[in-house]
């Protein structure tokens, strides 16, 4: 089956700083990779997606980079805020079901302001 | 409008006891999907559900069961509760069993 791997576990940046997350994933029939943001004792919630057929995807001060062949995309945050600071999780499905996703164990964001 | 509502919020469960979670989605949203969070760890899939019919299911045990009524709710039954299944149980739905999918705020279950 699929297999996600995020990295960092951990990130701490100054407030006004970028935030950078990875993710790598191992079935090639993955094509939809979305990003939870998870705050202490809530549920996740969407923050960004993208699909194969594109590269890249930006909403605001979050953007998503893919590289299929490498198999890995990105989670790109400027500007960070303190409000920021959560856990953030990738997340790949195969086919157009992201029903049946398989996340990543997360990345713990702290934005020091 | 109200989204994904999971109940019970949290409760205690004693080893072999058994367990059923519910989940009312979305209005509109005919996809459900489970998935078990345990602490320190991302959501892990356990059963997705569509129409009333399975239409998958993760790598856990037999003892893990789930079914979706015609009003498009579910429910989640665990029976000879572990310690190790302790852990955020999630519930996600979808107009479709494509994109779109919003979690509840979980059942919190702890086995002792």
């Amino acid at each position: 089956g699929e297999n996600v791997e995020q990295h960092p576990s951990t990130l701490s940046v100054q407030e006004g700083d970028s935030a950078v997350i990875k993710c790598t994933y191992s079935d090639s029939a993955s094509n939809y990779f979305p990003w939870y943001k998870q705050e202490l004792g809530k549920r996740p919630q969407l923050i960004i997606d993208i699909r194969s057929n594109v590269g890249e995807k930006k909403d605001q001060r979050i953007a998503v980079t893919l590289n299929k062949t490498a198999k890995h995309f990105s989670l790109h945050i400027t500007e960070t805020q303190p409000e920021d600071s959560a856990v953030y999780f990738c997340a790949a499905s195969i086919g157009t079901n992201a029903g049946k996703s398989t996340f990543g164990d997360g990345t713990t964001l702290t934005v020091k302001p | 409008d109200a989204g994904v509502t999971q109940s019970p919020t949290h409760l205690i469960k004693t080893r072999g006891q058994q367990v059923t979670l519910r989940c009312s989605p979305i209005s509109g949203h005919k996809s459900v999907s489970w998935y078990q969070q345990v602490l320190g760890q991302g959501p892990q899939f356990i059963f997705q559900y569509y129409e009333k019919e399975e239409r998958g299911r993760g790598n856990f045990p037999d003892r893990f069961s789930a079914r979706q009524f015609p009003n498009y709710s579910s429910e989640l039954n665990v029976n000879a509760l572990l310690l190790g299944d302790s852990a955020l149980y999630l519930c996600a739905s979808s107009p479709h069993r494509g994109y779109g999918y919003t979690f509840g705020s979980g059942t919190r279950l702890t086995v002792v």
